[in-house]
């Protein structure tokens, strides 16, 4: 089945700066790559996501990036604000050869405090 | 903004008592999931469930739990004799399109077994 790393387990950055958060999965046939972030005692919650017949996508101040070839993808946070602190998660989804429902494989959760 | 609702936030038991996690989905999804995180670990995949059946199921999904939808808008994951490792956050999850769609997450249900 599938795996999906994640790293780093921890980041700090002071607000402002950028951070980069990236995830390895092990099944070329996954093809929906989803980003969640998870708050203190809430859900988690979709931030943005991207599919392998697209190399990158943008949503103001986040991006991920995708290289299907290396198996990797990647969230980046510009112009971090301390509200963007809290856990994130990247996750990846195949078609199971079309018995899959939609089932995600979440990397381990990366922890992002951003200092003022 | 519709959202995933879950019921109880937090619910205390003793072990092999059983318990009764309920999530009320997006009304116009039909596709249901149900995700657990212990402390400190990944988010898992339990169990999937659309046309009022599993579609997929992992391998900690085993006798001691069941899913169903009782009455069309509650979706709802027993666990039959809880033991001290079923202790977790567990996530209620659904989604318009499947396998096509996003997946929305409710704010999860704390189990702790005693």
């Amino acid at each position: 089945g599938e795996n999906v790393e994640q790293h780093p387990s921890t980041l700090s950055v002071q607000e402002g700066d950028s951070a980069v958060i990236k995830c390895t999965y092990s099944d070329s046939a996954s093809n929906y790559f989803p980003w969640y972030k998870q708050e203190l005692g809430k859900g988690p919650q979709l931030i943005i996501d991207i599919r392998s017949n697209v190399g990158e996508k943008k949503d103001q101040r986040i991006a991920v990036t995708l290289n299907k070839t290396a198996k990797h993808f990647s969230l980046h946070i510009t112009e971090t604000q301390p509200e963007d602190s809290a856990v994130y998660f990247c996750a990846a989804r195949g078609d199971a050869g079309g018995t899959s429902y939609g089932k995600l494989t979440f990397g381990q959760g990366t922890i992002l405090t951003v200092h003022p | 903004e519709p959202e995933v609702t879950q019921t109880p936030s937090h619910q205390v038991t003793q072990m092999g008592q059983e318990v009764i996690l309920r999530c009320v989905p997006i009304s116009n999804h039909l596709y249901f999931y149900w995700y657990r995180q212990i402390l400190g670990q990944k988010v898992e995949f339990l169990v999937s469930f659309y046309n009022n059946e599993i579609s997929e199921k992992s391998e900690i999904f085993d006798d001691q739990f069941s899913v169903e939808r009782p009455d069309g808008s509650n979706f709802t994951l027993k666990i039959r004799s809880t033991k001290l490792e079923d202790s977790a956050m567990y996530f209620c999850a659904s989604s318009e399109k499947g396998l096509l769609g996003e997946l929305f997450f409710g704010e999860g249900s704390r189990l702790t077994v005693l």
